[in-house]
């Protein structure tokens, strides 16, 4: 039921782009992003409801489309501070009340 | 500073132990939620409290026992807990209890010897 998140890990320098996918094996009603840095908690950037759309956070933007029960993650012109542990949670188009969560991408950014 | 206060940062506990996580919320939330993080694991969803009744319980061993006497706040018990329970405990609230936006506390490492 957890969705599946890839890469596991990435390396990026200053100013480079970065994909991070997350599928599901189920239909989906939403897709979430969340980054976590070492040490902290969390920290929500969107929300994607069914409906194909697409949304930014500053040079952050994401896709779902949910035909292919899928979502990318875009980090574009990456900076020092985007370095962190990406998450996608997902919750199925069952109703149930569980945001499912990927194990989570690891982004690193150089100088 | 997230509004979401996790107390202690770290305990380490034997297995004979009772001991209480303890989490806070000043954002004026209606629901709040256990999570664990192991290592190489994902997020797993432990408990969901709305208007502090339980309204979620995912098959949660019963040496884990969740208390939530107001909104604000919310403990998770913890007793005769195993090795394999060592992991991040992380609270967090939402406005709703429909799953959108949380906000997520620091957490509480736990180590169980």
């Amino acid at each position: 039921q957890q969705p599946v998140q890839s890469p596991q890990a990435v390396i990026l320098r200053e100013g480079e782009d970065a994909v991070i996918n997350c599928s599901s094996s189920k239909a989906l009603y939403s897709v979430h992003w969340y980054r976590q840095k070492h040490g902290e908690a969390p920290v929500f950037l969107m929300i994607l409801l069914k409906g194909g759309e697409q949304k930014g956070h500053d040079k952050i933007s994401a896709s779902f489309n949910e035909k292919k029960q899928q979502s990318s993650l875009y980090l574009t012109a990456s900076q020092l501070s985007y370095s962190g542990t990406y998450f996608c949670g997902t919750l199925d188009q069952t109703g149930a009340n569980n945001l499912f969560f990927g194990t989570g991408t690891r982004l690193t950014v150089i100088p | 500073e997230t509004g979401v206060t996790q107390t202690p940062r770290h305990l380490v506990m034997g297995m004979t132990n009772k001991k209480s996580l303890k989490c806070e919320q000043h954002l004026g939330h209606n629901a709040m939620y256990w999570y664990k993080q192991s290592a190489k694991k994902p997020l797993e969803l432990m408990f969901v409290y709305s208007l502090e009744e339980r309204v979620e319980n995912n098959s949660v061993p019963s040496r884990f026992s969740p208390e939530c006497p107001n909104s604000s706040h919310l403990f998770l018990h913890l007793h005769t807990l195993q090795p394999e329970d060592s992991a991040l405990y992380l609270c967090a609230s939402s406005q709703g209890r429909g799953m959108e936006k949380l906000f997520f506390g620091s957490g509480t490492q736990l180590s169980v010897l």
